[in-house]
């Protein structure tokens, strides 16, 4: 069966330090995999998707970077944190018409 | 217009009674319709998925699905506190692979 993992569940981070967020996928080949990040009371914005190794599509302009190192491995990054970017973060992943399966987010509070 | 539409609520329910979430939609050419239960500080989680017109039902659940008004729906029966959550429609719009276009959300409350 599926899995995805996704850590780490919680996070208090200074504004201005670096953000490494990981997610990874068991049991599938090629999955799509998505960043997702959800404000306080919000819905779900999405932040990047990927089809494939490498390949990486921004929905939103923002100090926010991800990558695709391996097939089943998603990242999300930034050099510098911004008060802004407090807020639950979600990975997931898609085959075909399915829908999505999420992870189990990250909180991520900037102070 | 948003793409993808639902009341925010709160919808407050008296435990027992049918919970009615509705949801709209702005792409007629939209194929595959979700409903994820969120609990709040969760992830969502998929409850319900409906590709066709009609109803399609899963235990409590029941989706309903009309293309033809560009709407979707979500009926729970016999409604538990235990589903008082944030209920989000997804739908998967024409010719955008697997992506999934979210609403804003619905919160539903079920008082004992």
């Amino acid at each position: 069966s599926q899995t995805i993992h996704q850590w780490p569940a919680t996070l208090v981070q200074p504004v201005g330090s670096p953000l490494s967020l990981e997610c990874t996928v068991e049991g599938t080949s090629n999955p799509n995999l998505y960043w997702y990040r959800q404000a306080a009371g919000r819905g779900l914005q999405l932040l990047f998707y990927s089809v494939g190794i490498g390949q990486i599509s921004s929905e939103v302009p923002q100090n926010l970077s991800a990558s695709r190192p391996q097939d089943r491995q998603f990242i999300l990054s930034s050099k510098k944190l911004l008060l802004s970017d407090s807020g639950f973060y979600l990975c997931a992943w898609a085959r075909d018409s399915y829908g999505y399966t999420f992870g189990s987010g990250t909180r991520l509070t900037v102070v | 217009q948003k793409e993808v539409e639902q009341n925010s609520g709160p919808l407050s329910v008296p435990e027992g009674a049918i919970a009615s979430l509705n949801c709209t939609y702005s792409d007629r050419g939209s194929q595959s319709f979700f409903w994820y239960r969120q609990y709040s500080g969760k992830s969502p989680e998929l409850i319900m998925s409906i590709y066709s017109n009609g109803d399609k039902e899963d235990g409590r659940f029941t989706a309903q699905l009309n293309k033809a008004s560009q709407y979707v729906s979500l009926l729970i029966r016999d409604s538990q506190p235990s589903d008082s959550a944030t209920y989000l429609c997804a739908v998967n719009r024409n010719n955008a692979g697997n992506m999934l276009t979210f609403g804003g959300g619905t919160r539903l409350m079920v008082k004992p």
